[in-house]
């Protein structure tokens, strides 16, 4: 069955601080990564996105992620939390390279993260 | 490009009623999506369209449930004979539908049944 999983329902971590958001996957095949932030009340953002290629990319707002197939994971960090990253965020996978088209995203439960002064 | 919109932000109905959800996408998008999440959720796919023809439905999608696209332009999605169990914010996406695909949010419609 396809799944995400995200572990941590939620995190706080003091300003300035590195974060770590856990994220692990099942798939059938070689999916598309994403991970997306949603401040209450409002739609997703979409942070950054795995293809292909280089296993670490990069963000907006000074986030990335690496994936790692062996592990199944794709975890978002950022090496210095900002007040204005307290927000919820989604792990996300959809039909990668062996589709022809995009498809619907099967999203992991979420992270809430809170910020500390 | 001013992005996805949804009308209305927040509706409020009465269970047994019936309401109706507006999606505009991103204007050369052929790929729309609906997804619905409740509280402490993360959003659960629903439907999707390429152009104007309803591509999959969820298992989610019960018979209360419809979606259009006429025009291959905005979207609409009704419920019929509301529960309290619809309550929940309902998201539609768009994309351009091929090769490295990527999904543009809405706000969201979030539905409150009393």
């Amino acid at each position: 069955a396809q799944s995400v999983t995200q572990p941590d329902i939620h995190i706080t971590v003091s300003e300035g601080a590195s974060l770590e958001l856990r994220c692990n996957y099942s798939y059938g095949a070689t999916p598309y990564l994403f991970w997306y932030v949603q401040s209450p009340g409002q739609g997703l953002q979409l942070l950054l996105k795995y293809f292909s290629g280089d296993t670490l990319v990069q963000g907006i707002k000074g986030f990335e992620a690496e994936f790692k197939r062996s592990q199944s994971s794709f975890n978002l960090r950022k090496p210095s939390v900002h007040w204005s990253d307290a927000a919820e965020y989604f792990c996300a996978v959809g039909p990668g390279p062996l589709y022809n088209q995009g498809g619907k995203l099967i999203f992991g439960q979420g992270t809430e993260l809170s910020v500390k002064p | 490009d001013t992005g996805v919109s949804q009308d209305p932000r927040h509706k409020i109905t009465k269970r047994g009623q019936n309401v109706t959800f507006r999606c505009d996408p991103i204007s050369e998008h052929n790929r729309l999506y609906w997804y619905r999440q409740t509280l402490g959720q993360g959003p659960e796919f629903l439907t999707y369209f390429q152009n104007e023809a309803q591509l999959e439905k969820s298992r989610l999608l019960s018979d209360r449930f419809s979606a259009e696209r006429p025009k291959g332009s905005f979207s609409t999605l009704e419920i019929q004979r509301t529960e309290q169990g619809d309550s929940a914010m309902y998201l539609c996406a768009s994309s351009l539908g091929q090769g490295r695909d990527e999904q543009f949010f809405g706000p969201g419609t979030r539905l409150t049944v009393l």
